[in-house]
Formats: structure tokens, C-alpha cells, sequence
């Protein structure tokens, strides 16, 4: 079945540097998704890709999908605290099942 | 708007027990489904529904069953409860393939 793998698992950063998650799925994806779980929340939308090659940016965050349509990454340039939580890409395979990949978890030092 | 709601926020149940975990939206979002998060395993799917009397199975579907007799609501029932479905779970609806809106969270502790 439909697998998507992210790493890395956990990074910690000094505040000011970036941070890079990357999301690989086992296939083609229709589209992927980021979200973004602060600490005893609940996920919160942060974009979505559709095309292949499509890079779209939020202010410091870039969000990357590979030209297969199997890859994807969110780059932070120069974290702030309030960056800290856990990152998750989500694919869907285009019927409606989007499955997440494990995430990665953000931890910011001041 | 209340967005996805979810009742209860903590539950405790002792092995064998039945519950119900309740999921509402009311933004009209065709799509709706359950997940469970567990340490270091991200969001896995449970069951999905793309609409009223529609509903298919996720990653993770054994031990769990859902219905959708309405558009606005997807409960989540657990049979008999194994300390393997201790979890947090989540219940999301979205209007299609796009943005996934989840409520606040089920905790469930099974003993």
C-alpha cells in the first residue's frame, strides 16, 4: 500500500539557523500536503502541491514537490521559537485517502 | 462556526469496554475520517467516509467501525477496547482532496 516516509525524526536547531524535513513516497502522488502540530494541538493546514516541480514559499518557509511527484521538502530559513512543533507531509494518491507521513519534530534553542 | 467537533477530549476504559468516539463538522465537508496518533508514528488513517452511506477502510481499520448517516456526523466505535487503541485520535473533514480541518483530539487510555 501507499507508504510515505519523513525524516529526520527529530531536529534541534540554535535559533537563526534553517531546517530542512523531507517527505519519499513508495508512489506517484496527486498532490502533498504540509501541517504543521504544535506541542498538545491538533494539525493546522500550511499548503498544498499539485504540480510537478512546484515550489510555492510563506514567507520563511519553502515548500518543494519533486518533478516525479514522489518527493517533497519544507525549508525554514532562519527558525524563531515560534517554529517549534512537529512538521507532517501528507500524501494522496488522488481518491481521498491522504496518508501522513511520521513527521518531524522542531526544537528551537534560543 | 464550530469547525470539527470532537467529544470526548479524555476517555478512560477499562479492556472489552465499548465506546463511542463522536465527530461533528459543520462546514459541509463531503469528506470526513478518523485518525490515531501514536509516539514517533505520525497521523495512521482508521476508516474514511466520502459521503453519507460511504465509508471505506484506512491503515489501521481492525478493532474500529464507523458509520455516516448524515453528511455532518462520523462517530468512530470501539467493541471491545485492547490497550493497543490507547491514543490520541483525530477526526478531520475536508471539501475534497485539500485542506484536512481536524478537531482538538480524542485522548483514549485503555487499561
Amino acid at each position: 500500500g501507499q507508504q510515505v516516509m519523513q525524516i529526520p525524526q527529530y531536529q534541534h536547531v540554535q535559533e537563526g539557523e534553517d531546517f530542512t524535513t523531507y517527505c519519499n513516497s513508495s508512489t506517484t502522488l496527486s498532490n502533498i500536503q504540509w501541517y504543521k502540530q504544535r506541542p498538545g494541538g491538533h494539525p493546522v493546514f500550511l499548503i498544498q502541491l499539485v504540480k510537478s516541480g512546484e515550489v510555492k514559499k510563506q514567507k520563511r518557509l519553502t515548500f518543494q514537490f519533486g518533478e516525479a511527484k514522489k518527493n517533497s521538502s519544507l525549508h525554514i530559513t532562519a527558525t524563531q521559537t515560534t517554529d517549534v512543533g512537529t512538521y507532517f507531509c501528507a500524501g494522496n494518491t488522488g481518491g481521498f485517502k491522504t496518508i501522513f507521513g511520521a513527521g518531524t519534530r522542531l526544537f528551537v534553542k534560543a | 462556526n464550530a469547525g470539527v467537533t470532537q467529544t470526548p477530549k479524555f476517555q478512560v476504559l477499562k479492556t472489552g469496554q465499548s465506546m463511542t468516539l463522536q465527530c461533528a463538522q459543520d462546514m459541509n465537508h463531503e469528506y470526513m475520517s478518523w485518525y490515531r496518533q501514536d509516539p514517533g508514528m505520525g497521523l495512521r488513517l482508521i476508516h474514511y467516509s466520502v459521503g453519507a452511506g460511504i465509508t471505506d477502510q484506512g491503515e489501521v481499520p481492525n478493532g474500529y467501525n464507523v458509520s455516516r448517516s448524515t453528511t455532518e456526523d462520523f462517530p468512530l466505535r470501539l467493541l471491545s477496547a485492547a490497550p493497543s487503541q490507547t491514543s490520541v485520535y483525530f477526526c478531520a473533514s475536508s471539501r475534497g482532496t485539500g485542506e484536512l480541518f481536524f478537531g482538538e483530539g480524542s485522548r483514549l487510555t485503555v487499561l
